[in-house]
């Protein structure tokens, strides 16, 4: 596997459920993140994480719950969540999080997420 | 807070024609500018990033310019294909950190 992975691609689930999803990046970067795209809107970002820790909250609801064991690992918990959550989830990951010229981010496919 | 707009929203262009995508960003402070691909339901692909000292960055048929004085951008697209339908998106990092702000997009469809 290379660049960045997202597992499941399609995630269909219930308010009452918890589900998990998972990104995995083999870049060897240190920085990765948590993006929500809806219709219609810009993307939004969610959760930064350098080195294992977070760094950035977005003004996110409790309901998504963000964990990074390692660089190369990141999950999004989910649980009760609302119609209005559907949307894409993407996961993004940078070499850091510095301000440089070369720091590009590279994305992962999505989770495409429907709440019942 | 950095805003970054697109314009037109979308565009239909017939085969062969050159695209011209518009990318404008309020804040003028920023180390780089990418420039991505997103197919209906997929990820982004990474196309071009402009370095803040440069002019403009190319990659095939791709051409991005950057003037960033004045808040800008450009995607050039030479002789457009069926294939380079897509949603066309910009996003610049805030100064000082890696947190990218997105246009919402420009969505081009090439007629054959």
């Amino acid at each position: 596997e290379t660049g960045v992975t997202q597992t499941p691609r399609h995630l269909v689930m219930g308010m009452t459920n918890k589900k998990s999803l998972k990104c995995e990046q083999h870049l060897g970067h240190n920085a990765m993140y948590w993006y929500k795209q809806s219709a219609k809107k810009p993307l939004e970002l969610m959760f930064v994480y350098n080195f294992k820790e977070q760094t950035e909250n977005n003004s996110v609801p409790s309901r998504f719950s963000p964990e990074c064991p390692n660089s190369s690992h990141l999950f999004l918990h989910l649980h009760t969540l609302q119609p209005e959550d559907s949307a894409l989830y993407l996961c993004a990951s940078s070499q850091d999080l510095g301000g440089s010229i070369y720091n590009e981010q590279f994305f992962g496919p999505g989770t495409r997420l429907t709440v019942l | 807070k950095q805003e970054v707009t697109q314009i037109p929203a979308a565009l239909s262009v017939p085969e062969g024609e050159n695209l011209v995508l518009n990318c404008s960003f309020t804040d003028s402070a920023i180390y780089n500018l990418q420039w991505f691909r997103q197919d209906p339901g997929k990820g982004l692909t990474s196309l071009l990033l402009i370095q803040s000292s440069q002019r403009e960055q190319t990659s095939g048929r791709l051409n991005a310019s950057l003037d960033k004085s004045s808040g800008r951008s450009t995607l050039y697209i030479a002789a457009s294909q069926p294939g380079d339908s897509a949603t066309y998106l910009c996003a610049v990092p805030a100064y000082g950190n890696n947190r990218l702000a997105f246009g919402k997009g420009n969505q081009v469809v090439v007629i054959p």
